[in-house]
């Protein structure tokens, strides 16, 4: 199975911060890499898939890049809604993993 | 509006059976692959199984494969988890998942059903 390692697993920002969460997988998965958002009670929610394309109705101030082995998730300007963790997810070959998620706390 | 809404959890001891349902409305529920996906308490997601739109194929994770069975009623709208030797370590919250573009990306979510082995 392909293993995906997020970093840092806990992150403390203040609301207009911008924010950048790293996953790495353990082999290369080309750009079939993405980014969920869950808030605490609450289900997953899509946020970008293969790897940079955005899912329609998420704020353009989410964004992802990489590919290989490397991607970032960076939100240019955090807002007080997007308190939350994220998880990265890779989808290149079945058995599909998540990454241990990072937690976006309030600094 | 799409929405998933999974019941069927609950409080069951090791070794025993649950069935898991996860009712769709808002989509043409026939046409999507779908995906039942966990989390332990404060732990990660976790795929759990996946089955085609008209229910022919099915694939499981290594740590269900054998006590699990996914299925669907697509006159109904409706996906099931059967859950059979249940252990302490498949405690968790079960969530139902659209495949959205037919390659294991999951969007929406239900809310999910929590589902706990204990004695």
């Amino acid at each position: 199975d392909i293993q995906m390692t997020q970093s840092p697993s806990t992150l403390s920002a203040s609301v207009g911060d911008r924010v950048t969460i790293t996953c790495r997988a353990s082999q290369s998965i080309s750009s079939w890499l993405a980014w969920y958002q869950q808030k605490p009670g609450k289900a997953p929610k899509l946020l970008i898939y293969k790897a940079s394309s955005l899912e329609s109705g998420v704020p353009s101030r989410f964004s992802g890049s990489g590919s290989g082995t490397e991607f970032t998730l960076t939100i240019s300007s955090l807002q007080p809604d997007d308190f939350a963790t994220y998880y990265c997810q890779q989808y290149n070959s079945f058995g599909v993993t998540f990454g241990g998620g990072t937690k976006v706390e309030i600094k | 509006e799409v929405q998933l809404v999974e019941s069927g959890g609950g409080l069951v001891q090791p070794g025993g059976s649950l069935r898991l349902s996860c009712a769709a409305s808002g989509f043409t529920f026939s046409s999507y692959w779908m995906h039942w996906v966990r989390q332990a308490p404060g732990k990660g997601l976790v795929w759990v199984s996946r089955i085609n739109s008209d229910g022919s194929s099915t694939s499981y994770a290594d740590s269900v494969k054998g006590r699990f069975t996914i299925s669907r009623d697509n006159a109904k709208n409706t996906l099931y988890l059967q859950m059979n030797s249940l252990r302490a370590e498949d405690t968790a919250v079960y969530y139902c998942a659209r495949d959205q573009y037919g390659d294991y990306l999951f969007d929406p979510w239900g809310q999910g059903t929590l589902v706990t082995v204990s004695s």
